[in-house]
C-alpha cells in the first residue's frame, strides 16, 4: 500500500533553532507539495515541485523558510531560524502528474511542530 | 485571488440521516474539484472528486453535484454513519500544465450522532 511518509510526526523545539522535515513521496509520483496547517489560516500551500524543480514557492516565507528535493525519493523544508508563529502541522503530499486536469494528491500524516 | 468558501462550518447530523456541504468558487477556469476527509491526527483524504465536463458523480453512500454556471459543488452523504465522522474540505483546481495548485475551503467538521 503506497503512501507518503514524513518524519518526524512531532517536534518540539524552541525560537531560533532551525527546524529540518522530510517527506517521502510515493513511488513513481513526480510532484511534491507542501501545506501548512493552523486553526486560523486552514490548509495553506507553502510550495511545491515537479520533477524536484520547484515549480512554486509563492507561499513561503522566503526570508526563514526553503524547500528542496535532493532526489526523486525525499523532500526537505527547513525553517532558520524558527519563531512561535510557526507552530502548526506541515504537511506533505505527491501526485503524478501527467498532463491531464485531475491531480490526485495522496498526503502524508504530517509534521506538527510546536515553537517555543 | 483565487477563493474558495465553505459552508457550513460545522454540521451535526443523527446517523442514517444524509450531510450536505456545499463549496463555492472565484475563479471560472477552475476545472477540477477534489473533496478531502481528514481524520483526528491524520492527513487529509481524497474521497472522490469531479471534473468540469461532469455533473455530477457518485461512489456508493457519496456523491458530488457541479453547477458551473453558478460556481458551485456539493458533497453529499447518505445514510450517514459515526465513521464518517471527520472534516471535510472542498478544493478547486484550474489542473493541467504547471498550475496544479488546489485551493482549499476552510472545512466542515461533520459529527455524526450513534
Amino acid at each position: 500500500d503506497a503512501r507518503v511518509t514524513q518524519t518526524p510526526r512531532d517536534k518540539v523545539t524552541e525560537m531560533g533553532q532551525e527546524v529540518t522535515m522530510r517527506c517521502q513521496p510515493i513511488l513513481g509520483h513526480n510532484t511534491v507539495f507542501w501545506y501548512r496547517q493552523t486553526m486560523m489560516q486552514g490548509l495553506e500551500l507553502l510550495a511545491y515541485f515537479r520533477n524536484r524543480a520547484p515549480l512554486d514557492d509563492s507561499g513561503m516565507p522566503k526570508d526563514r523558510f526553503s524547500a528542496e528535493m535532493p532526489d526523486a525519493t525525499l523532500a526537505t523544508l527547513k525553517i532558520q531560524p524558527s519563531e512561535p508563529r510557526d507552530s502548526a502541522v506541515y504537511f506533505c503530499a505527491s501526485a503524478l502528474v501527467e498532463g491531464g486536469a485531475r491531480i490526485k494528491q495522496f498526503f502524508g500524516p504530517g509534521t506538527r511542530l510546536t515553537v517555543l | 485571488g483565487e477563493n474558495v468558501e465553505q459552508h457550513p462550518s460545522t454540521l451535526s447530523v443523527q446517523e442514517g440521516d444524509s450531510a450536505v456541504i456545499k463549496c463555492t468558487y472565484s475563479d471560472s477556469a477552475s476545472n477540477y474539484f477534489p473533496w478531502y476527509k481528514q481524520e483526528l491526527g491524520k492527513g487529509p483524504q481524497l474521497i472522490i472528486d469531479i471534473r468540469s465536463n461532469v455533473g455530477e458523480k457518485k461512489d456508493q453512500r457519496i456523491a458530488v453535484t457541479l453547477n458551473k454556471t453558478a460556481k458551485h459543488f456539493s458533497l453529499h452523504i447518505t445514510e450517514t454513519q459515526p465513521e464518517d465522522s471527520a472534516v471535510y474540505f472542498c478544493a478547486a483546481s484550474r489542473g493541467g500544465g504547471a498550475t496544479n495548485k488546489l485551493i482549499f475551503g476552510t472545512g466542515t467538521l461533520l459529527a455524526v450522532q450513534p
